[in-house]
């Protein structure tokens, strides 16, 4: 069965705090993906990375950054955190077709 | 203009009931579509593929209608366990390519016992 594994589940970090928010996937998966999603906003694609060490910006990838230094785990990284960033954050991994499986999702509150 | 957009609802209909959505969307060059389901605070997953000549799975029905650049998703016999919110995804590029993926904003549902 697919699996996308988001460690962290719940966070509440501090404004300025540097997070960070790892996934595991265990498909072999060439593609994976970092989402957030926002009432009314939908998902909104923050970064993706296609092979290890590759990496490319989505639609809002101001203020984080990823890392891939294995080909099954990507992390997301807010640098310096901020309430804006207070959101869902959904990854996600896919194959050469279109189907993507996501995780859980991390729910992140900055205060 | 939104490059996907749907109906927010809620759409609250009782047990039975059948119901349609439907997605706009405004690349015309878009050539994949899906509809993902989405539980409260959970993560989104695969309903169903959207193909040019309409497919149905059980008591689900999609459409694509290319001309008016929207896909529909019709549920009959509404179950309680139908209630979710329901994603509209689009695809720029053909199968290949899962980057380009656009997620509307979803269309919620509320099936009443």
């Amino acid at each position: 069965d697919v699996k996308v594994t988001q460690s962290s589940r719940y966070l509440v970090k501090r404004t300025g705090e540097k997070v960070f928010l790892e996934c595991v996937q265990d498909m072999d998966h060439e593609n994976m993906f970092w989402y957030r999603q926002d009432p009314g906003l939908g998902l909104r694609l923050i970064y993706f990375s296609y092979d290890v060490k590759m990496k490319e910006k989505g639609d809002i990838p101001e203020g984080y950054s990823v890392s891939r230094e294995k080909k099954e785990r990507f992390s997301l990284i807010l640098e310096s955190a901020s309430t804006n960033q207070t959101s869902m954050y959904l990854c996600a991994s896919s194959s050469s077709g279109n189907t993507i499986y996501f995780g859980e999702g991390s729910w992140l509150t900055v205060v | 203009r939104k490059e996907v957009e749907q109906d927010p609802g809620p759409f609250n209909v009782p047990e039975g009931a059948t119901v349609a959505f439907n997605c706009t969307y405004s690349n015309s060059a878009s050539q994949s579509f899906f509809w993902y389901r989405q539980d409260c605070r959970k993560e989104p997953k695969l309903l169903m593929s959207v193909y040019s000549s309409g497919n149905e799975d059980g008591r689900f029905t999609a459409q694509l209608n290319r001309a008016s650049q929207y896909i529909s998703l019709l549920i009959r016999d509404s179950k309680l366990s139908d209630s979710a919110t329901y994603l509209c995804v689009v695809n720029i590029l053909p199968s290949g390519s899962a980057r380009q993926l656009t997620f509307g904003s979803g269309t919620q549902l509320t099936v009443l016992p």
